[in-house]
């Protein structure tokens, strides 16, 4: 089992749509969450960290539930400019000894006209 | 902007060659990786550093190897590169061991060996 999945998609939707990602992590361990973007041939980039109460930035808001071990991402009134890869990072504990930030597959957006 | 950069920014090379793909921060970072990536697909670790004189192997095998001389650099090697080894290759880098430390990417390298 990986340690952070992903649903790969594709989702497409139309402008102007609410759409919201959702990752899984298996190590209850965990330390700190993230959502990153990354554009085709591009670096990723960091979209937003993750807190424990939830947290919003404009049209996008990200949740942890630590006792279910998900993360998700909304995004509200998708822009065509929102089409992207979106990764979902986790940053393991120090006690796992594996102390690499973990990538999710990503999932793909694409925004319709 | 970050300040993590990565050279060449692309490469074509002949098979049996060896690559130096320079990776370089200025932000004082503990931790640096290095990450590969096919086109459209998902990022594979394949070395890290925790710090100065410490490397290790991610998850993906690689026959590239690493060095952490200085902070500030992470050079990835390929002694004899092949056809099979043609990807992006990502470096980042991030603070230690602070929690919710973001990593800051590069531009990646492109290496085309043919």
């Amino acid at each position: 089992r990986k340690e952070v999945e992903q649903d790969p998609g594709p989702f497409n939707v139309p402008e102007g749509a609410t759409v919201a990602f959702n990752c899984t992590y298996s190590n209850s361990a965990s330390q700190s969450f993230f959502w990153y973007r990354q554009d085709c041939r591009k670096e990723p980039k960091l979209l937003m960290s993750v807190y424990s109460s939830g947290n919003e930035d404009g049209r996008f808001t990200a949740q942890l539930n630590r006792a279910s071990q998900y993360i998700s991402l909304l995004i509200r009134d998708s822009k065509l400019s929102d089409s992207a890869t979106y990764l979902c990072v986790v940053n393991p504990s120090m006690d796992t000894g594996r102390r690499a930030l973990t990538f999710g597959s990503g999932t793909r957006l694409q925004v319709q006209p | 902007e970050a300040d993590i950069y990565q050279t060449p920014r692309y490469l074509v090379i002949g098979t049996g060659k060896k690559i130096t793909l320079e990776c370089s921060q200025t932000m004082g970072h503990d931790k640096m990786y290095w990450y590969q990536q096919d086109p459209g697909m998902e990022l594979h670790l394949i070395h890290y550093s925790y710090g100065v004189n410490s490397t290790e192997k991610g998850d993906l095998s690689s026959e590239s190897t690493v060095s952490r001389i200085r902070t500030e650099h992470f050079p990835l090697t390929l002694e004899s590169a092949r056809p099979s080894h043609t990807s992006q290759y990502l470096c980042a880098s991030s603070e230690s061991p602070a929690l919710n430390t973001e990593a800051f990417f590069g531009q990646g390298t492109r290496l085309t060996v043919v």
